[in-house]
């Protein structure tokens, strides 16, 4: 069974620019929640999207959206990139989005704004 | 709302030994889950054990296992019989009842001796 993908694994933008983050779940995982890591912060919670609807979100601006399709896929997007941005970001996906449930992770796209 | 903290940003153990690592956390909920993440160099996280709060037994992994004190609100991780590939980042994680996402903690860096 293949893991949870993540596209790309590297990516440089300039400040200002925009960027997506493509997330591939688990087969037959319907929930995906974005994180984002730097040395400072630690992992912090963006957004869960579950069947297609987001149903969480954390403490971020709006320049951070997200999507979820059909297939479960999720893009997450940074618009008017700041070099703060610069950090790891992980996808992970589970089966459901109960307090037990598994989350699986991706190996993370990890983006340097310049 | 709900808090992690792991205090030891870095530990080391020697190779074969046994080795702790703590978390606290803070809740006002009595119904929750608790997790152990190891992310080692690749990056990509993987579960190391997890718990959930209604349960008085500590779970066991193999070479991993857990003290759960749950008056004192601590989630401390063993890792017995250590080997150099336990050499990674080992989050705590929280989650509580109410399909609300992870909560980690800043992590403890963990090297393996030989």
């Amino acid at each position: 069974k293949a893991g949870v993908t993540q596209t790309p694994r590297y990516l440089i933008k300039t400040r200002g620019q925009q960027v997506t983050l493509s997330c591939s779940p688990i087969s037959g995982h319907r929930s995906v929640s974005w994180y984002q890591q730097t040395p400072g912060q630690g992992l912090q919670f963006l957004f869960e999207y579950f069947s297609e609807t987001q149903r969480n979100k954390g403490n971020f601006p709006g320049r951070f959206s997200g999507r979820q399709f059909s297939n479960s896929r999720s893009e997450m997007n940074v618009s008017t990139l700041e070099l703060g941005d610069s950090a790891l970001y992980l996808c992970a996906s589970s089966f459901d989005r109960y307090g037990f449930t598994e989350a699986f992770f991706g190996q993370g796209t990890r983006l340097t704004v310049v | 709302a709900q808090t992690v903290t792991q205090s030891q940003p870095e530990m080391s153990v020697q190779e074969a030994e046994t080795v702790t690592l703590s978390c606290t956390y803070d809740t006002s909920e009595s119904d929750y889950y608790l997790f152990w993440y190891k992310q080692p160099p690749s990056r990509q996280m993987i579960l190391v054990i997890r718990q959930e709060a209604y349960k008085q037994q500590n779970a066991t992994e193999n070479r991993f296992s857990v003290n759960f004190q749950k008056a004192a609100k601590s989630f401390s991780l063993k890792i017995s019989d250590s080997q150099l590939g336990d050499a990674a980042m080992y989050f705590c994680a929280y989650r509580g009842s109410g399909n609300t996402p992870l909560v980690f903690g800043k992590g403890t860096r963990l090297s393996v001796i030989a």
